[in-house]
Parts: structure tokens; C-alpha cells; sequence
């Protein structure tokens, strides 16, 4: 059954960089595009970024462009977020989704807190 | 890339049918017909239940359904069970491969 299991939020000063690390697995990861998808407290969700299966493709929201990297380890069926001048308003949790059609299968997310 | 508008919470007894609304621009939900729907309970991976407007992906009961006229899109859900309190999120392709989600709705069945 396909598994994605997010790692490495935690609590970082305004801006602070962090890593987050979606491991995939009961499918071709490497076969699918890829989302980062956060939802801060009380709010909606929010797309953030996008990487296609060769990792040659890639999108950002225009919230995170230029601070956020977004990346893939098809060896390793790992999805990645490199996240750098972390701002208040990015604290959230993170999902990593798949996404075919639609994103069909996400994560249960990692919180990220960005605070002094 | 403003949020789509879904109201903020709809209720409904066991059995009987709620509509919850997801209003865009001819950007977003009024131009493609890539809109989805997520059920997610707190804690837990958010779950497609629509996509391409109206597309049940498979283990999805039948009554949940999904249409669109002009820039709403409309998750409905029929024979209401308890299982199904939960927050609803829409979902639509707004161009340059990029998406935007609603705000959410919270679905109590009383």
C-alpha cells in the first residue's frame, strides 16, 4: 500500500533554515510527481510546491519562491523541502502528497514551528 | 493566488444530504476542470474523494459526488453517516502548474 511518511519539522528562529523529508513507498516513486502541501494552525491548506518524476520540473507558490528548494531522491524514493529564511507565517504542518490526477495520497504531515 | 471560498461550517442529521460550496474565478475553478475534494480528520493524511470535478477515485462510496457551474464547484454528500464528520477541502488547478485550496469546511452530522 502506498506510503508517504514525513521527518525533520521541528522548531527553528525566524530565519532559521530546515530540511523535511517525505519517505515513499509501496509504489514506482519515481514514476510521480510530487507536492509539498502545509496547513498552519487554524488555517486552510496551502499548495506549496511541485517536482515532476524526474525532478527536471519544478513549481513553487509564490509565498515560498526564491526561500524554499525543492527536491527528489528517486534512488532513495525520497521527496525533499529545503526550507531557508523561515518567517512566522510559515509555521505549519507539512504534508508531502502524490499526485496523478489529483494529489491522491498524502501523508500525516510534520509541524514546523517558526518562533524566537 | 487567493484562496477559493468554501463556507466555514454545514451540518446535517444521519441520512440526510449536505452540499458544501467552493467558489473561485474564471482563473482557477471557472477555467479548468481539475477541481478535487479532500475529507480530513484531524491527526490523520487527508483523503481525495473527487477529482476532475466529478470522479470518485475507487473505495470512495458512491455517495459522495461532485459538480461545477461557472466558478462554484460543489462537494455533495448523501445518506449522511457519522463517519463523515470531518473538515472538506476543495482543490483546483489555477494554471502554470500551480493549485489553490479552499479554507475549508467543518461537516458536523448532529
Amino acid at each position: 500500500q502506498v506510503q508517504l511518511v514525513e521527518s525533520g519539522g521541528g522548531l527553528v528562529k525566524p530565519g532559521g533554515s530546515l530540511r523535511l523529508s517525505c519517505a515513499a513507498s509501496g509504489f514506482t516513486f519515481s514514476d510521480y510527481y510530487m507536492s509539498w502541501i502545509r496547513q498552519a494552525p487554524g488555517k486552510g491548506l496551502e499548495w506549496v510546491s511541485c517536482i515532476s518524476s524526474s525532478g527536471g520540473t519544478i513549481y513553487y507558490a509564490d509565498s515560498v519562491k526564491g526561500r524554499f528548494t525543492i527536491s527528489r531522491d528517486n534512488a532513495k524514493n525520497s521527496l525533499y523541502l529545503q526550507m531557508n529564511s523561515l518567517r512566522a507565517e510559515d509555521t505549519a504542518v507539512y504534508y508531502c502528497a502524490r499526485f496523478t490526477y489529483a494529489f491522491d495520497y498524502w501523508g500525516q504531515g510534520t509541524l514546523v514551528t517558526v518562533s524566537s | 493566488q487567493s484562496a477559493l471560498t468554501q463556507p466555514r461550517s454545514v451540518s446535517g442529521s444521519p441520512g440526510q444530504s449536505v452540499t458544501i460550496s467552493c467558489t473561485g474565478t474564471s482563473s482557477d475553478v471557472g477555467g479548468y476542470n481539475y477541481v478535487s475534494w479532500y475529507q480530513h480528520h484531524p491527526g490523520k493524511a487527508p483523503q481525495l474523494m473527487i477529482y476532475d470535478v466529478s470522479k470518485r477515485p475507487s473505495g470512495v462510496p458512491d455517495r459522495f459526488s461532485g459538480s461545477k457551474s461557472g466558478n462554484t464547484a460543489s462537494l455533495t454528500i448523501s445518506g449522511l453517516q457519522a463517519e463523515d464528520e470531518a473538515d472538506y477541502y476543495c482543490c483546483s488547478y489555477a494554471g502554470s502548474y500551480t493549485w489553490v485550496f479552499g479554507g475549508g469546511t467543518k461537516l458536523t452530522v448532529l
